[in-house]
């Protein structure tokens, strides 16, 4: 089945600096990439996400980037706020169910 | 609109007892996903249910089981509780199935099994 790994597993960045977060995954079957960030207490939120076709997709301060022929893709995350502060996962369609990655913590510190 | 309804929030229940948790998926949505969170496997599919069938199933015991309403409702149950059963179980509705549909969570049921 989908093997999805996400690193860092832990990242703390300045207030104001940039945060990137990997994927990987394996079946190069796969043509939807969905990005979640989940806070305390609540069920992940979709903030972003990219299909197959599109290499770069780019929402305000947020953009995911897909590299289909090394079979990965990345969230960016400029001008960190503390409101960014929470847990992100990258997630995989693949065999006809969403696959997450084990999630990354990030902290923004003031 | 409202989002997705996952009732109760909390749970407490005892080995071998069985639970049924509830979800209100957002309005003209009918796919209905299920996932069990932990922190030492993070997030797991359980099944996937879309206008009242199974559509996909994950790697889980017999012991849970689900359905699907025709108002997209949808109910988990998992019987003969074990220790290991306790996690926050979410919910997510899609408009169409997961594959192409965007997944909506809601807060989750945190499960605890004494």
């Amino acid at each position: 089945g989908e093997n999805v790994e996400q690193h860092p597993s832990t990242l703390s960045v300045q207030e104001g600096d940039s945060a990137v977060i990997k994927c990987t995954y394996s079946d190069s079957a796969s043509n939807y990439f969905p990005w979640y960030k989940q806070e305390l207490g609540k069920g992940p939120q979709l903030i972003i996400d990219i299909r197959s076709n599109v290499g770069e997709k780019k929402d305000q301060r947020i953009a995911v980037t897909l590299n289909k022929t090394a079979k990965h893709f990345s969230l960016h995350i400029t001008e960190t706020q503390p409101e960014d502060s929470a847990v992100y996962f990258c997630a995989v369609f693949g065999t006809q169910k969403l696959v997450f990655g084990q999630g990354t913590r990030l902290t923004i510190n003031p | 609109k409202a989002g997705v309804t996952q009732t109760p929030r909390y749970l407490i229940k005892t080995r071998g007892q069985q639970v049924t948790l509830s979800c209100s998926p957002i309005s003209g949505h009918r796919s209905v996903s299920w996932y069990q969170q932990t922190p030492g496997q993070g997030l797991q599919f359980l099944f996937e249910y879309f206008s009242e069938t199974q559509r996909n199933k994950g790697n889980f015991p017999g012991r849970f089981s689900g359905r699907q309403f025709s108002n997209s409702r949808s109910e988990m149950n998992v019987s003969t509780l074990e220790l290991g059963d306790s996690a926050l179980y979410l919910c997510a509705s899609s408009t169409d199935t997961a594959r192409v549909g965007k997944l909506f969570f809601g807060s989750g049921t945190q499960l605890s099994v004494l």
